[in-house]
Protein backbone atom coordinates (compact mmCIF):
# COMPACT_ATOMS: atom_id res chain seq x y z
CA UNK A 1 0.00 0.00 0.00
CA UNK A 2 1.20 3.28 -0.89
CA UNK A 3 1.79 5.72 1.73
CA UNK A 4 3.24 9.39 1.98
CA UNK A 5 3.78 10.56 5.56
CA UNK A 6 4.42 14.43 5.55
CA UNK A 7 5.90 16.61 8.78
CA UNK A 8 7.62 19.46 9.65
CA UNK A 9 4.48 21.90 9.75
CA UNK A 10 3.71 24.55 12.52
CA UNK A 11 3.27 27.68 13.62
CA UNK A 12 6.01 30.33 12.36
CA UNK A 13 6.36 34.26 12.30
CA UNK A 14 6.43 36.10 8.54
CA UNK A 15 9.48 36.18 7.34
CA UNK A 16 10.80 32.98 8.87
CA UNK A 17 11.72 29.50 7.25
CA UNK A 18 10.75 26.04 7.34
CA UNK A 19 11.17 22.94 5.79
CA UNK A 20 9.02 20.02 5.02
CA UNK A 21 9.39 16.34 4.85
CA UNK A 22 7.25 13.77 2.80
CA UNK A 23 8.61 10.17 3.63
CA UNK A 24 7.23 7.74 0.87
CA UNK A 25 6.61 3.75 0.97
CA UNK A 26 4.88 1.10 -0.77
CA UNK A 27 6.18 2.14 -4.76
CA UNK A 28 9.47 2.86 -6.31
CA UNK A 29 9.89 6.71 -4.90
CA UNK A 30 12.50 6.43 -7.41
CA UNK A 31 11.11 6.43 -10.26
CA UNK A 32 8.52 8.51 -9.78
CA UNK A 33 7.62 12.68 -9.93
CA UNK A 34 6.33 14.17 -6.49
CA UNK A 35 4.22 17.14 -6.45
CA UNK A 36 3.53 19.60 -3.34
CA UNK A 37 -0.23 20.73 -3.74
CA UNK A 38 -1.27 23.40 -0.72
CA UNK A 39 -4.74 23.89 0.36
CA UNK A 40 -5.75 27.44 2.28
CA UNK A 41 -7.96 26.79 5.52
CA UNK A 42 -11.38 26.73 3.78
CA UNK A 43 -10.16 27.78 0.09
CA UNK A 44 -9.23 25.04 -2.55
CA UNK A 45 -6.16 23.44 -4.09
CA UNK A 46 -3.25 25.21 -5.56
CA UNK A 47 -0.07 23.08 -6.88
CA UNK A 48 3.01 24.47 -6.12
CA UNK A 49 5.83 22.45 -7.05
CA UNK A 50 6.95 19.38 -8.99
CA UNK A 51 10.52 17.09 -9.01
CA UNK A 52 10.95 14.75 -11.49
CA UNK A 53 12.14 11.40 -10.88
CA UNK A 54 15.61 11.71 -11.02
CA UNK A 55 15.94 15.65 -9.59
CA UNK A 56 16.35 16.62 -13.17
CA UNK A 57 13.73 19.19 -13.65
CA UNK A 58 11.86 21.40 -11.03
CA UNK A 59 8.78 23.92 -11.93
CA UNK A 60 7.34 26.28 -9.38
CA UNK A 61 3.62 27.79 -8.95
CA UNK A 62 4.49 31.85 -9.62
CA UNK A 63 3.08 32.45 -5.91
CA UNK A 64 6.14 30.01 -4.28
CA UNK A 65 8.90 30.97 -7.28
CA UNK A 66 11.93 32.19 -5.89
CA UNK A 67 11.22 31.56 -1.92
CA UNK A 68 10.42 27.56 -2.04
CA UNK A 69 12.41 25.33 -3.20
CA UNK A 70 11.52 21.35 -3.89
CA UNK A 71 14.19 18.72 -3.80
CA UNK A 72 14.36 15.32 -2.93
CA UNK A 73 16.46 11.74 -1.11
CA UNK A 74 15.94 9.25 -3.45
CA UNK A 75 17.98 7.09 -0.69
CA UNK A 76 15.60 7.75 2.10
CA UNK A 77 12.47 7.61 -0.11
CA UNK A 78 12.20 11.26 0.68
CA UNK A 79 10.36 14.58 -0.36
CA UNK A 80 11.39 17.74 0.89
CA UNK A 81 9.59 21.05 0.52
CA UNK A 82 11.95 24.46 1.53
CA UNK A 83 9.99 27.21 2.53
CA UNK A 84 11.93 31.03 2.60
CA UNK A 85 10.21 34.47 3.51
CA UNK A 86 7.16 32.71 4.38
CA UNK A 87 4.02 35.06 4.09
CA UNK A 88 0.30 34.60 5.82
CA UNK A 89 -1.20 34.02 2.35
CA UNK A 90 1.28 31.10 2.69
CA UNK A 91 -0.72 29.66 5.67
CA UNK A 92 -2.26 26.27 4.14
CA UNK A 93 -2.46 22.59 4.53
CA UNK A 94 0.60 21.76 2.37
CA UNK A 95 -0.23 18.05 0.78
CA UNK A 96 2.69 15.57 -0.99
CA UNK A 97 1.51 13.29 -4.06
CA UNK A 98 2.68 10.92 -6.85
CA UNK A 99 2.80 12.08 -10.08
CA UNK A 100 0.73 10.23 -12.33
CA UNK A 101 0.97 11.46 -15.44
CA UNK A 102 0.48 14.64 -14.37
CA UNK A 103 -2.66 13.79 -12.52
CA UNK A 104 -2.02 12.68 -8.44
CA UNK A 105 -2.84 9.16 -7.83
CA UNK A 106 -1.29 9.40 -3.97
CA UNK A 107 -1.73 12.11 -1.73
CA UNK A 108 -0.40 12.35 1.90
CA UNK A 109 -2.51 13.18 5.20
CA UNK A 110 -1.13 16.55 4.81
CA UNK A 111 0.67 18.93 7.42
CA UNK A 112 -0.06 22.62 8.61
CA UNK A 113 1.54 25.25 8.15
CA UNK A 114 0.52 28.61 9.80
CA UNK A 115 2.40 31.79 9.30
CA UNK A 116 1.21 34.35 11.72
CA UNK A 117 2.67 37.15 14.09
CA UNK B 1 -2.77 30.44 -17.23
CA UNK B 2 -5.45 27.88 -17.72
CA UNK B 3 -8.67 28.85 -15.81
CA UNK B 4 -11.11 26.10 -14.61
CA UNK B 5 -14.51 27.09 -13.66
CA UNK B 6 -17.26 24.66 -11.60
CA UNK B 7 -20.49 25.52 -9.57
CA UNK B 8 -19.88 25.85 -6.23
CA UNK B 9 -22.38 23.92 -5.14
CA UNK B 10 -25.07 21.04 -6.47
CA UNK B 11 -27.82 19.40 -4.62
CA UNK B 12 -29.10 15.91 -5.54
CA UNK B 13 -31.26 13.31 -3.98
CA UNK B 14 -29.63 9.62 -3.12
CA UNK B 15 -30.20 7.52 -5.86
CA UNK B 16 -30.24 10.05 -8.24
CA UNK B 17 -27.48 11.64 -11.12
CA UNK B 18 -25.39 14.03 -10.05
CA UNK B 19 -23.81 15.99 -13.16
CA UNK B 20 -20.55 18.23 -11.84
CA UNK B 21 -19.37 20.42 -14.65
CA UNK B 22 -15.98 22.22 -15.36
CA UNK B 23 -14.89 24.60 -18.18
CA UNK B 24 -11.85 25.69 -18.76
CA UNK B 25 -10.66 29.11 -20.39
CA UNK B 26 -8.97 26.77 -22.97
CA UNK B 27 -8.62 23.99 -24.67
CA UNK B 28 -6.87 21.09 -22.48
CA UNK B 29 -7.06 18.90 -25.07
CA UNK B 30 -3.80 17.50 -27.63
CA UNK B 31 -5.07 15.51 -30.11
CA UNK B 32 -7.14 12.28 -28.42
CA UNK B 33 -5.61 13.14 -25.20
CA UNK B 34 -7.64 15.03 -22.70
CA UNK B 35 -5.74 16.36 -19.32
CA UNK B 36 -8.34 16.74 -17.39
CA UNK B 37 -8.64 15.08 -13.79
CA UNK B 38 -10.83 14.71 -11.70
CA UNK B 39 -10.74 14.42 -7.11
CA UNK B 40 -12.95 13.52 -4.24
CA UNK B 41 -12.61 15.43 -1.05
CA UNK B 42 -14.32 14.48 1.99
CA UNK B 43 -13.87 17.02 5.15
CA UNK B 44 -10.82 16.97 7.21
CA UNK B 45 -9.18 14.25 4.51
CA UNK B 46 -6.79 14.42 1.82
CA UNK B 47 -8.05 14.41 -2.23
CA UNK B 48 -8.63 11.18 -3.70
CA UNK B 49 -8.21 10.74 -7.96
CA UNK B 50 -11.15 9.50 -9.22
CA UNK B 51 -10.98 10.10 -13.12
CA UNK B 52 -7.37 11.33 -15.12
CA UNK B 53 -7.41 12.21 -18.51
CA UNK B 54 -11.18 13.05 -18.46
CA UNK B 55 -13.01 9.33 -18.28
CA UNK B 56 -10.45 6.89 -17.11
CA UNK B 57 -11.72 5.59 -13.65
CA UNK B 58 -8.89 5.46 -11.30
CA UNK B 59 -7.91 2.24 -9.16
CA UNK B 60 -10.38 0.64 -6.49
CA UNK B 61 -13.34 3.41 -7.47
CA UNK B 62 -16.73 2.23 -7.89
CA UNK B 63 -17.71 2.49 -11.59
CA UNK B 64 -20.66 4.85 -9.74
CA UNK B 65 -18.50 7.64 -10.93
CA UNK B 66 -18.20 8.09 -14.59
CA UNK B 67 -16.45 11.36 -17.02
CA UNK B 68 -16.50 12.92 -20.37
CA UNK B 69 -15.86 15.73 -22.30
CA UNK B 70 -12.90 17.31 -24.34
CA UNK B 71 -12.27 21.00 -25.57
CA UNK B 72 -12.82 23.35 -22.81
CA UNK B 73 -16.08 21.30 -21.13
CA UNK B 74 -16.17 18.11 -18.70
CA UNK B 75 -18.31 16.59 -16.65
CA UNK B 76 -18.02 14.10 -13.91
CA UNK B 77 -21.05 11.83 -13.45
CA UNK B 78 -22.22 9.79 -10.09
CA UNK B 79 -25.01 7.59 -10.68
CA UNK B 80 -26.37 6.60 -8.60
CA UNK B 81 -25.58 8.76 -5.32
CA UNK B 82 -24.95 7.53 -2.72
CA UNK B 83 -24.45 9.23 0.87
CA UNK B 84 -20.71 8.82 1.10
CA UNK B 85 -20.31 10.66 -1.78
CA UNK B 86 -20.98 13.89 0.25
CA UNK B 87 -17.79 15.91 -0.48
CA UNK B 88 -16.16 18.11 -2.14
CA UNK B 89 -15.22 17.37 -6.12
CA UNK B 90 -12.23 18.86 -8.06
CA UNK B 91 -11.32 19.43 -11.34
CA UNK B 92 -7.52 19.62 -12.60
CA UNK B 93 -5.91 20.19 -15.66
CA UNK B 94 -2.00 19.50 -17.12
CA UNK B 95 -2.54 20.39 -20.46
CA UNK B 96 -0.46 23.82 -19.28
CA UNK B 97 1.04 24.42 -16.63
CA UNK B 98 -1.22 22.37 -13.10
CA UNK B 99 -4.31 24.08 -11.76
CA UNK B 100 -7.67 23.42 -10.01
CA UNK B 101 -10.95 24.15 -10.42
CA UNK B 102 -12.69 25.98 -7.20
CA UNK B 103 -14.65 22.86 -6.67
CA UNK B 104 -18.06 21.86 -6.33
CA UNK B 105 -19.67 20.82 -2.88
CA UNK B 106 -21.93 18.22 -3.14
CA UNK B 107 -25.12 17.94 -1.17
CA UNK B 108 -28.28 15.62 -0.11
CA UNK B 109 -31.36 17.43 -1.33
Amino acid sequence: EVQLVESGGGLVKPGSSLKLSCVASGFTFSSYGMHWIRQAPKKGLEWIALIYYDSSNKYYADSVKGRFTISRDNSKNTLYLEMNSLRSEDTAMYYCAKDYGSSFDWWGQGVMVTVSS
Amino acid sequence: DIVLTQSPVLAVSLGQRATISCRASQSVSISSINLMHWYQQKPGQQPKLLIYRASNLASGIPARFSGSGSGTDFTLTIDPVQADDIAAYYCQQSRESLTFGSGTKLEIK
